[in-house]
């Protein structure tokens, strides 16, 4: 079984519709992440948690939101969905081990939205 | 503002042909570093990584990459490629005390049979 799920795989949805993109984690983590992936510019952070109640913003997350309802969920929210918001999204964990080492991140399969 | 530079963005090789991506960040403190290969239709997996200690790292299927510190560099190397080969690869930067990563755009490599 997979260490990082992501639910749904494929979306498309309308524009002004809100919608949630859910990650699961059995690799016991503490800090998760969510990225959004675009041709050309690579993977830019929208939000990024530390544990439950640490939630942080990242560089892009104006028109999102997100929930970490477990160690274990991290969920993505889009509030009314635009155009240019079409783009597979990543969600990625990793381990705090101290503060002197750190690993890598693990990603999901990626979920890819269009917003018509 | 902190980031990371890959200046290859398609990369086009044949069977055999050696390899070198470049990676350039901005950034004078510690740093972690990362490359993560993401083959078509796959998430991202890690293909190698530095934290410490020799700056040439070995990691899976026969890449290597070289943290030269005073260029602000990790480039990553494959002395022959394989078709399988074939997938974009990010190079990506963890700065300590930030706890973020930040990943460059990326570089796509298409090895031809």
């Amino acid at each position: 079984d997979a260490d990082v799920t992501q639910t749904p795989r494929n979306r498309i949805t309308k524009t002004g519709k809100r919608i949630m993109l859910e990650c699961s984690q059995t690799k016991g983590h503490d800090r998760m992440y969510w990225y959004r992936q675009d041709p050309g510019l690579g993977l830019r952070l929208i939000y990024y948690s530390f544990d439950v109640k640490d939630i942080n913003k990242g560089e892009i997350s104006d028109g999102y939101s997100v929930s970490r309802q477990a160690q274990a969920k991290f969920s993505l929210s889009l509030e009314s969905a635009i155009p240019n918001q079409t783009a597979l999204y990543f969600c990625a964990t990793s381990h705090s081990s101290g503060t002197l080492s750190y690993n890598e991140q693990f990603f999901g399969p990626g979920t890819r939205l269009t917003v018509l | 503002a902190q980031s990371v530079s890959q200046h290859n963005h398609h990369v086009i090789l044949s069977e055999a042909a050696s390899l070198e991506l470049g990676c350039n960040y901005s950034y004078g403190g510690t740093v972690n570093l990362f490359w993560y290969v993401q083959y078509p239709g796959q998430h991202l997996q890690l293909l190698l990584k530095y934290f410490s200690g020799d700056p040439l790292v070995k990691g899976i299927k026969g890449f290597e990459a070289e943290f030269i510190k005073s260029k602000f560099s990790f480039n990553l190397r494959k002395p022959s490629v394989q078709w399988s080969d074939t997938a974009e690869y990010f190079c990506a930067v963890l700065m300590g005390g930030t706890y973020k990563y930040i990943f460059g755009t990326g570089t796509r490599l298409k090895v031809l049979a």
